[in-house]
């Protein structure tokens, strides 16, 4: 079984529009997650932390439920700017600093 | 805003030539991380760094990979007798700031390709 496992899309979208990605992990030691965008053949840049209240950034709202150890996040009023790969990402585990990545899911937003 | 920064932007070296990837983490972080990333497929962990010792490494981070922090500023990963499957992007990261400690940021990357 993988460590994360996501969809990989593409999710392909009209502008304006409310698209949500989930992801689920196995280890169940896992104590921080968090969401990366990665543009082509770019560096992955960190989005947001999720946490177990749930958060929000603007557009973007991360959930986390750790009794079915799965993660979503929900991208509202969808922008062109939005297109990219979405990273699901947790720890190693327990006092692990390492990040285990998904596959990533691939968001299309067009015009 | 302090970001992390990574040289060469690309490197191409031949099989079995050693080289060098440098990265200069965000100032004030105190761990310090390599992932790579083979075309098409997922970012993969390599090795943290804190305490100027190695804190975790995967088994990808065989010995022909080292790291180093020579100096206050800079973290090098060197990679001995390159293989064609070494062939990828290598991304540096660091963590540890004040307000968000676990939270790694990337740098740019190095696109090594081996001949």
């Amino acid at each position: 079984r993988k460590e994360v496992e996501q969809d990989p899309g593409p999710f392909n979208v009209p502008e304006g529009a409310t698209v949500a990605f989930n992801c689920t992990y196995s280890n169940s030691a896992s104590q921080s997650f968090f969401w990366y965008r990665q543009d082509c053949r770019k560096e992955p840049k960190l989005l947001m932390s999720v946490y177990s209240s749930g958060n929000e950034d603007g557009r973007f709202t991360a959930q986390l439920n750790r009794a079915s150890q799965y993660i979503s996040l929900l991208i509202r009023d969808s922008k062109l700017s939005d297109s990219a790969t979405y990273l699901c990402v947790s720890n190693g585990g327990d006092s692990s600093y390492k990040l285990i990545f998904g596959s990533g899911t691939r968001l299309l937003v067009r015009p | 805003e302090p970001e992390v920064t990574q040289t060469p932007s690309h490197q191409v070296t031949q099989m079995g030539q050693e080289v060098i990837l440098r990265c200069v983490p965000i100032s004030n972080h105190l761990y310090f991380y390599w992932y790579r990333q083979i075309l098409g497929q997922k970012v993969e962990f390599l090795v943290s760094f804190y305490n100027n010792e190695i804190s975790e490494k995967s088994e990808i981070f065989d010995d022909q990979f080292s790291v180093e922090r020579p100096d206050g500023s800079n973290f090098t990963l060197k990679i001995r007798s390159t293989k064609l499957e070494d062939s990828a992007m290598y991304f540096c990261a660091s963590s540890g700031g004040q307000i968000a400690p676990d939270e790694q940021y990337f740098g740019p990357g190095t696109r090594l390709t081996v001949t």
